[in-house]
Parts: C-alpha cells; sequence; structure tokens
C-alpha cells in the first residue's frame, strides 16, 4: 500500500547530542512536510519542500533544519536538542499545494530528550 | 495568525450517541479537513470539503462546509468505542496556502 513511513518511532536523544528523524513515501507526492506535535496540542508546521523548493515557517527555530534529497526522503535535523523539543513530529505529504490540499500523514516519531 | 475555533474541547459520550462538532473562524476557508488522531500516531484524513454548503459522508461520519466558508461541521452518527479519539478540523484560505489546524475535539466513549 502506499504510505508514508517515520522511522523510528520513539527517538530517545541527548540533551544537546544532534538527531536526525527520517520519513520515506511511496505516493510520489511533491511535497513534503515536517510538522512537530506537543502534547494535547494542534501540529505545528515547521518546514515544507515543494520539489527541492525548501520552505521554512518564519517562527522555526535554527535548531531545526531538513534535507530532501530525492522525491520518497526527507530528513529532520535537530541539531542540539533542548528538553522542549520534546514532542512528537509528523511527516506528511500532499501531491500538489496548488490543487486539492490533502495532507497524508506518517505515524510519527515520538521524540524524548534525557 | 489566522485561528480555528473548534469546539467543543471534548465530550464525554454514551456508546451509540450521535456526536457533533464544529470549527470557526473570522476568515474565509477555500478548503475545509476533517482528521482524526488516535494516541501515538499521526492524524488521518476523514473527509475533505471544497466547496461552499458541500456535505460529504464517509460512513458514519458527515462533514459539511459552512455556506459562509468560515465554518465546517462533523457529524458521528451512533458511535461506536473506535471512535474515541482526537478530531481535528483543518482550513485552508486559499490554494496554495498551508493548512491551519484547530485545536482538535477529544471524544471520549464512557463504557
Amino acid at each position: 500500500d502506499a504510505m508514508v513511513i517515520q522511522n523510528p518511532r520513539y527517538q530517545v536523544t541527548q540533551f544537546g547530542k544532534p538527531v536526525t528523524l527520517s520519513c520515506s513515501q511511496t505516493l510520489n507526492h511533491n511535497v513534503m512536510y515536517w510538522y512537530q506535535q506537543k502534547s494535547s496540542q494542534a501540529p505545528k508546521l515547521l518546514f515544507h519542500y515543494y520539489d527541492k523548493d525548501f520552505n521554512n515557517e518564519a517562527d522555526t527555530p535554527d535548531n531545526f533544519q531538513s534535507r530532501r534529497p530525492n522525491t520518497s526522503f526527507c530528513f529532520l535535523d535537530i541539531r542540539s536538542p533542548g528538553l522542549g523539543d520534546a514532542a512528537m513530529y509528523l511527516c506528511a505529504t500532499s501531491r500538489d499545494p496548488t490543487g486539492t490540499y490533502e495532507q497524508y500523514f506518517g505515524p510519527g516519531t515520538r521524540l524524548t530528550v534525557t | 495568525g489566522q485561528q480555528l475555533n473548534q469546539s467543543p474541547q471534548s465530550m464525554f459520550i454514551q456508546e451509540g450517541e450521535d456526536v457533533s462538532m464544529n470549527c470557526t473562524s473570522s476568515s474565509i476557508f477555500n478548503t475545509w479537513l476533517w482528521y482524526k488522531q488516535d494516541p501515538g500516531e499521526g492524524p488521518v484524513l476523514l473527509i475533505a470539503l471544497y466547496k461552499a454548503g458541500e456535505l460529504t459522508s464517509n460512513g458514519r461520519l458527515t462533514a459539511q462546509f459552512g455556506i459562509t466558508r468560515k465554518d465546517s461541521f462533523l457529524n458521528i452518527s451512533a458511535s461506536i468505542p473506535s471512535d474515541v479519539g482526537i478530531y481535528f478540523c483543518a482550513g485552508q484560505l486559499r490554494r496554495d496556502d498551508k493548512i491551519i489546524f484547530g485545536k482538535g475535539t477529544r471524544l471520549h466513549i464512557l463504557p
């Protein structure tokens, strides 16, 4: 089945130790998004790629970076995780941001910072 | 920034009851989406709405795009235990805009 896959599902990292979360998709969608979701809150968009074009949200900290080496994969790098970065990180895809705007989410990676 | 007001924040119902929740905004939206999120999982798209007045069903779920384009409603009929979760509305102001999420409605079903 076509889907959005996130690995790992659970990630523990130490304060200040860089961590990378990965997302892959078999939907062949043009757009890939990264969201941060804290407990009992709505997902918050960090950035997205439209093909190779990177679009950062104005309030996304510099500590968060992303890479999209090809259509299928997208990575979220947290350079120096703080305790406040502990959250669920959701990857989503959509076919085209200018047409019907249905985003499909992966299962998420829950990040713990110790 | 733009906000969606989703209500109620939480609901406690008996199995078999019907459920209604809604999302409102002061702005006109081009698209409305309804998602359900189970604990520890990503949101799953339930229904997408693209035209004012549109009424769309997905099994026991029915959603409507409000005539004013400033609101949307989701109804669940004859609730069952697996309906438990958080329901998010999301909207898009213009076709090339990011989507904006409501704060969610947490649905509980009493034993």
